[in-house]
C-alpha cells in the first residue's frame, strides 16, 4: 500500500483566498483524522471521521474550516477564506480501528501538507 | 478530556542514552503511544504499552510505564544521530488519541 496519500504537498496563497487539502486513506482503513501541527501549538486534532461519518469537530478553530469524507478514499479540509495565522503543516491520519472500540489503534500519518497563507 | 504533556527539548551526545519523559491525565487510557516525527515527514508509531504493562523493550527501545504517576517514558539506548527527531507521547481516551506537543530530541555527533 503506498501509505496515506496527502495533496498537494506545498501550498502558498495568499489571505482570503480558498484553499483545498486532499487526503486519500490507505485501503481498509475506517478511520481517518486531520491534524495541523504549529511551532506554537504543537499537534492539534481538527476533526476524524468513522466509517465516513464526522465524530468529534470539536478541534477545528472556526466556521471557517470545514472537512468532508464522501467516501471512504477521499477526504478534504478546507479554508474559506484563509488567514495567516492558518499557516502551519496539516496532517491527515487514518488507523483501522477507532469510534471508541478500546481496540489498540495506530495512526498512520500522511506526509503533510506544508500552507503557507501570505 | 485527555492531557499530554511533555518537555520540549533533550540534547544527547552520539552513544549516551536518551530519556524523554511525558505525563498523561487519563487514568482510563487504554494504551500509551510512542510516535517518532524525522525533519518533514509524518509521524511514525514506534511503540506502544498497553496500560496494565509496566515495561515493554523493543531492540534499541524501552518503555517504561507508572501507571500509580501517570508517567511514560521512553529511554533510546545507544542513541545514533538517524535518532534526531520530535518525538511525540499519546494517550488514548474514550475514542481518540490525545497527543503530547513533542520532544526535539537532538544528538550530538
Amino acid at each position: 500500500d503506498a501509505g496515506v496519500i496527502q495533496s498537494p504537498r506545498h501550498e502558498v496563497t495568499e489571505m482570503g483566498q480558498e484553499v483545498t487539502l486532499r487526503c486519500k486513506p490507505i485501503s481498509g482503513h475506517n478511520s481517518l483524522f486531520w491534524y495541523r501541527q504549529t511551532m506554537m501549538r504543537g499537534l492539534e486534532l481538527l476533526i476524524y471521521f468513522n466509517n465516513n461519518v464526522p465524530i468529534d469537530d470539536s478541534g477545528m478553530p472556526e466556521d471557517r474550516f470545514s472537512a468532508k469524507m464522501p467516501n471512504a478514499s477521499f477526504s478534504t479540509l478546507k479554508i474559506q477564506p484563509s488567514e495567516p495565522r492558518d499557516s502551519a503543516v496539516y496532517f491527515c491520519a487514518s488507523s483501522s480501528e477507532g469510534g471508541g472500540t478500546s481496540e489498540q489503534e495506530t495512526q498512520y500519518f500522511g506526509p503533510g501538507t506544508r500552507l503557507l497563507v501570505l | 478530556g485527555e492531557d499530554v504533556e511533555q518537555s520540549l527539548f533533550l540534547s544527547v551526545r552520539e552513544g549516551d542514552s536518551s530519556v524523554i519523559n511525558c505525563t498523561y491525565t487519563d487514568s482510563s487510557s487504554t494504551y500509551l503511544y510512542w510516535y517518532k516525527q524525522e525533519p518533514g515527514a509524518g509521524l511514525q508509531l514506534l511503540t506502544y504499552i498497553f496500560s496494565n504493562m509496566d515495561m515493554k523493550q523493543d531492540q534499541r527501545l524501552t518503555v517504561l510505564l507508572n501507571k500509580k504517576d501517570k508517567h511514560l517514558s521512553l529511554r533510546i539506548a545507544d542513541t545514533q544521530t538517524g535518532d534526531s527527531a520530535i518525538y511525540f507521547c499519546a494517550g488514548e481516551g474514550y475514542q481518540k488519541v490525545t497527543f503530547g506537543i513533542g520532544t526535539k530530541l537532538q544528538v550530538i555527533p
